[in-house]
Formats: structure tokens, sequence, C-alpha cells
């Protein structure tokens, strides 16, 4: 099983552009990248999910080396309301199977 | 309208008791998930259905009964609650037939804590 690695925590200002990376050195060929979204007392929200290369979508990007071994989460010009805690997780998106793990997350703080 | 829905929002109950999560969802998709959320925030999943098929168990102790009366539908049921027991539960699903994307769309939890 891919087991992913994250920055615990980090902090911004409002307007920065923020770039969350993941290291997952054992991804699998079938694997795919997914971020999610948890704001406090809720379930995770999908953000964004992707292969390799680069996928954009309206809320973020994701950026994947052709090794595929690590994967950043960019956040274009964050604002106090995207203060949450972001998961990466690998897995294959269409196996039921999949045993999808969520690793500890990254903390992020956006501040004025 | 919620799309996953759970009930109870929170459950304060004492040990040794038994207590059953509902969980449903009106996205027609064909997956459900339980996860469980700790106290630090590690997100654990507890079983997947598909169908109504049950396809993951994780190491979960087996006084963890999920039940899926349909596909809409994925209950918790917990027999003997101890004190571990205590987390966050959540309710998932995701279509996973066609498509690119497994989209999991999740319910806004169960806080359960054990007296």
């Amino acid at each position: 099983l891919a087991k992913t690695t994250q920055p615990i925590s980090m902090d911004s200002y409002e307007g920065q552009e923020v770039n969350i990376t993941c290291s997952h050195n054992n991804i699998a060929t079938n694997d795919y990248i997914t971020w999610y979204q948890q704001f406090p007392s809720q379930g995770p929200r999908f953000i964004i999910q992707g292969y390799k290369t680069k996928v954009t979508n309206e809320v973020a990007s994701l950026f994947i080396p052709a090794d595929r071994k690590s994967s950043t989460l960019s956040l274009p010009r964050v604002s106090l309301s995207d203060t949450a805690v972001y998961y990466c997780l690998v897995g294959v998106p269409h196996s039921s199977a999949s045993k999808i793990i969520f690793g500890s997350g990254t903390r992020l703080s956006i501040r004025p | 309208d919620t799309a996953v829905s759970q009930t109870p929002k929170y459950l304060v109950t004492q040990m040794g008791n038994d207590k059953s999560i509902k969980c449903e969802q009106n996205l027609g998709h064909d997956t459900m998930y339980w996860y469980k959320q700790d106290s630090k925030k590690f997100l654990k999943i507890m079983f997947s259905y598909n169908n109504k098929e049950l396809i993951i168990n994780e190491t979960v102790p087996n006084r963890f009964s999920p039940k899926s009366p349909d596909k809409a539908h994925l209950n918790l049921h917990i027999n003997s609650l101890e004190l571990g027991d205590s987390a966050v539960y959540f309710c998932a699903s995701s279509q996973l037939a066609g498509g690119t994307y497994n989209e999991q769309f999740f319910g806004p939890g169960t806080r359960l804590t054990v007296l």
C-alpha cells in the first residue's frame, strides 16, 4: 500500500499562492493521486485528482512529476476560508476494493 | 438537499451499550464507506460496500457490524461500546462505475463519546 507523507502544518497569508507537497515513494502503476480538504466539524471534501503531469480545476492545480513519487497541490491566492486540513492519498479510483488511506494531513492556516 | 446524511450527529453513551449510526445517500452511488477519525485526526477506512456487498473490511473489531439494506443506506451497529470507540465516524459514498474520478462524498460525521 502506498503511504503518503505530508508536512504536518503550514502557514501563509491571504492572497498568497500555497503549495503543499506530498511524498508517495511506493506509488503503484495504477494508483491515482487525490487531495481532499477538511474543515473543522465537517467531512472531507474532494479537491482534485490526477495521474500524471498537471491537472487544474476551478479550485486548485495538481502537479505530478514524471516519476510520480511526489505531488504538489497548488492553491492560488488563498483566503481565510482556505484554512483547513488537506489530505493527500493514493489509490486505484475504479476499484471498490482499493484500500484508500488518508494520511495525517497538512493543517493549513491562513492569516490576514 | 443533503447528499450524504448521518444520524445522529452526536451520540453520548455508556460503556457496554449497543448503538447504531445511520447513513443515507441520495446521489445514486453504488459504493458506500465508513471511516473513523480519532482524536489525532487520522482518518481510517473501516468498511466499504459496493451494491450492498461488503468489499473492504479493515482490521475492525467484530463488535462493529455494518448493514446495508439497500444501495442508498449503510448503517453501522456497534456492540458493547468501549472507551476507545470514542471518535468521529464518517460515512461516504462514491460512484465507481464509469467516469474517471472516484470522488468520495462525505457525510457531516457522527461524534461518538463513550463514557
